[in-house]
This record gives structure tokens, sequence and C-alpha cells, in this order.
């Protein structure tokens, strides 16, 4: 059973720049969250995604957008890239029982 | 407003000793979930333990046991014999609406 998988790895961007993150969710998870972990901080989140719609958002700008599919995985959109977007993204998915599971993230370079 | 202190930053104890982490917490929600998680270097958060809020019974799960007292909005964290395999990062995690909420998280180191 796959757990959370998430694409790429690694990424270095130049500041302006846009970038797509990808995530598919653990099988049988339909929810989809983001969070943003900046070095040696805890995870910050972003948003979550049901249904395909945005059902609750952080304390981000809107810079950042998702969108869900009806496969259940989602993507992760950053516009305008700044030095500070530098930082691992962890993509979590879970259902109704709130198992969370967590992928092992995207670190994201801005150059 | 809802957020999680971990007041330790760092812990170094030795293979073999006992280490406690310390979590206080805030969440809007009345009734909620508290997570730990452990983060190695590869940056996976792995799930560690799960509680719900209406359920203050501590237990011990191998080496990992919990403190959960709901008056003082504590769930500390205990692990038993610790190993060099448990040098990570640990995070303590409320639910708040249906999402985590992160502190800063406690280092641990556990030499041989």
């Amino acid at each position: 059973d796959a757990g959370v998988t998430q694409s790429p790895t690694h990424l270095i961007k130049t500041r302006g720049q846009q970038v797509t993150l990808r995530c598919s969710p653990k099988s049988g998870h339909d929810t989809v969250s983001w969070y943003q972990q900046a070095l040696g901080q805890g995870p910050q989140f972003i948003f979550q995604y049901y249904e395909e719609e945005e059902r609750q958002r952080g304390n981000f700008p809107d810079r950042f957008s998702g969108h869900q599919f009806p496969n259940y995985s989602s993507e992760l959109n950053v516009n305008a890239l700044l030095l500070g977007d530098s930082a691992l993204y962890l993509c979590a998915s879970t259902n109704t029982d709130y198992g969370y599971t967590f992928g092992s993230g995207t670190r994201l370079t801005v150059v | 407003a809802q957020k999680v202190t971990q007041a330790q930053t760092e812990i170094s104890v030795v293979e073999k000793e006992d280490v406690t982490l310390d979590c206080v917490y805030e969440t809007r929600d009345t009734t909620y979930y508290l997570f730990w998680y452990k983060q190695p270097p590869s940056g996976e958060l792995v799930f560690l333990i799960r509680r719900n809020s209406f359920d203050e019974q501590n237990e011990i799960s191998g080496r990992y046991s919990w403190n959960f007292q709901k008056s003082t909005s504590s769930f500390n964290f205990t692990i038993t014999a610790s190993q060099v395999v448990d040098s990570a990062v640990y995070f303590c995690a409320p639910t708040n609406q249906g999402n985590l909420i992160f502190g800063k998280g406690t280092k641990l180191s556990v030499k041989p």
C-alpha cells in the first residue's frame, strides 16, 4: 500500500519564476493538505483540498494556489517566487478518521 | 490563538536513557486529536502516536508512552531506553478545524 508520494524531490528556481509541486495521496484518502516548513521551523499549514475544492486556507498570500483532481491527487502552485519561499513543502493526506500521512516532501530552493 | 509550545529546543541523552519531550498546546476545537511525529534528516514526518481529547487514559506502546493532561493542555511524550535511531526532530501537533498545528519541534540527539 503506497503512502503519500510527492514530486519532484528537489527543485531549484529563480526569483520571479513559477513552480508546481505534485502530491498523490495514500490509497483510501480523499483529503490533501499542504504545509510549508522553513529551515529550523515546524510545518505551517498552507491549505487543504477536499472534493476538488479548497476547504481551508492558512495565512499565505494568493501567490500560493492549488488544485485537486478527481483521483484526489493535488498540485501546489507558487507564482512570483521569492527567496523566502525556499522551504520543504510537505503534503499530507487523510480521510474521516484523522489518520494524517505525510509524504517525504519537495525541497524548493529559490535563488 | 492556536499554537504549540515545545519548550525544549534540543535534548541530548546517552543511549538507554529515558527521555521526555514536553508539549503545551492551544486549539480552538472543543474536541480534537493530538499527535506526535518524528522527522529524521530525510524530511518525512513519521507518525508516532495519536490521542483524542476526550480520552485522557495514558498508555504505553512499546518504548513510547504519553501523558495527556487536558486541564493543563499538555501532551508529553516519553521514549524509554532511547536508541541512536531515535535521533530526530520531534513535533507535537494538535488538530485545529481539521488541520494540524505544529510547534518548532524538539531536536533529540541520542549518543552511543
